[in-house]
Order: C-alpha cells, then structure tokens, then sequence
C-alpha cells in the first residue's frame, strides 16, 4: 500500500511560517489535498489540487508538490491555526486508493 | 449552504450490528459520491467506504469488507453504513464526506464533512 509520512508535529511563533511536509514516492505525480481538523471538529479542506484553495481559505494557506514531498505552507501563522493537518491523495493501484497521511500537530507557541 | 448531519452512533457489543445514516442537504444529492471517514480515539483518518452518485458503484477498505454495506437514497438524500460484526477496532468517530466529484475513484477530494457520529463496541 501507498504510504504517506508526515511529521507527527510542527511548532511555530505568532506571525511567521509553518511549513507541514508530506512524503510519499515520487508523490509529485499526484494530486495533494490537504485538511485541517481543531479538536472536535469535522476536517475542512484547507488545500486542493496540490496548490488551490477552497472560498473562503486564507491566502495565507498555500501549497506545493514536487518529487517526494508535498507542502504545506502556513504563512503569518495565528494562533486560531492551531490544528491537526492532513495530506491526502489517490494511489490508484493500492488497495486503499485514498490515502490519508499521519497527521502533523500545528502547535501556535 | 451544505449541511451533511450523521445519526445512528452508539455503545454496541462486540459481535453486534449498528446502522449510520447521514442527512445531505444544501446541494444535488445525486450529482455526487459519498464516503465514510473513521477516526479512532486520538489516532488519524481512514477511509472507509465510498459509493458513487449513482449508487451503482461502492468501495470498502478490507478493514471492513464483507462487514460494513454502505447505500444512498436519492429520492431521500440520505447516506447509510450498514455494520455489522462489530469489532473493537472499530471504535471510532465516523464521518460522511462529500467527494467533490461523481466518481468514488479518481484524485478527488472531500469538500465537505459531517460533524461525526461516535461508534464504541465494547462489552
């Protein structure tokens, strides 16, 4: 099966920039999706397509795909932007085609 | 505005059956495909199970194959989980999720997700 590793978490300041990877081979041929969870809630899409975002997502949130790894980048983090984030994608020749990362901690110090 | 609201959670002994459904509205039932996404307690997602718009084509992960049937009424806008010999490991916060597209399979993603519905199998 198709695996997807991400760090278990990420820790920033107020005000500068997060990046969230997402390895997986040669996982630049694919389409990236990314989700942020907050504690009890439902997961929202933060980041589609690799690189597009949902109305109504911060342009603060932004994506990139080459190679192996996938990234998330949170820019000018706030502190309502701590979550749990989750890549994503289709790995048509698993037997679990859509495939969920591990999950990375976003902590806001 | 989409709305997906999931009932039918509960405690459930193991060997024992439970029945998910999920109220859609606020956009064309079946113009898309639906999934089920679980999380266990404190642990990541996975998906579970999926169905076209149509209802004419379905996946299961093979952690719930030959267990879990999953179904859609169009004409009710309303998504199932059947379960049934139910494990401990499947233990888990079950959501529906909305595929962005017709299609179960294909590089799409979720748009949009239910608040969850708790499923414990304990004795």
């Amino acid at each position: 099966s198709y695996v997807l590793t991400q760090p278990p978490s990420v820790s920033v300041a107020p005000g500068q920039t997060a990046k969230i990877t997402c390895g997986g081979i040669n996982i630049g041929s694919k389409n990236v999706h990314w989700y942020q969870q907050k504690p009890g809630q439902a997961p929202v899409v933060v980041v589609y397509d690799d690189s597009d975002r949902p109305s109504g997502i911060p342009e603060r949130f932004s994506g990139s795909n080459s190679g192996n790894t996938a990234t998330l980048t949170i820019s000018r983090v706030e502190a309502g932007d701590e979550a749990d984030f989750y890549c994503q994608v289709w790995h048509s020749s698993s037997d679990h085609p859509k495939v969920f990362g591990g999950g990375t901690k976003l902590t806001v110090l | 505005e989409v709305h997906l609201l999931e009932s039918g959670g509960g405690l459930v002994q193991p060997g024992g059956s439970l029945r998910l459904s999920c109220a859609a509205s606020g956009f064309t039932f079946n113009f898309y495909a639906m999934s089920w996404v679980r999380q266990a307690p404190g642990k990541g997602l996975e998906w579970v199970s999926a169905i076209s718009n149509s209802g004419g084509s379905t996946f299961y992960a093979d952690s719930v194959k030959g267990r879990f049937i999953i179904s859609r009424d169009n004409s009710n806008n309303t998504l199932f989980l059947e379960m049934s010999s139910l494990r401990a490991e499947d233990t888990a916060i079950y959501f529906c999720a909305k595929n962005s597209d017709q299609s179960w399979s294909g590089p799409y993603y979720f748009d949009y997700w239910g608040q969850g519905n708790l499923v414990t199998v304990s004795s």
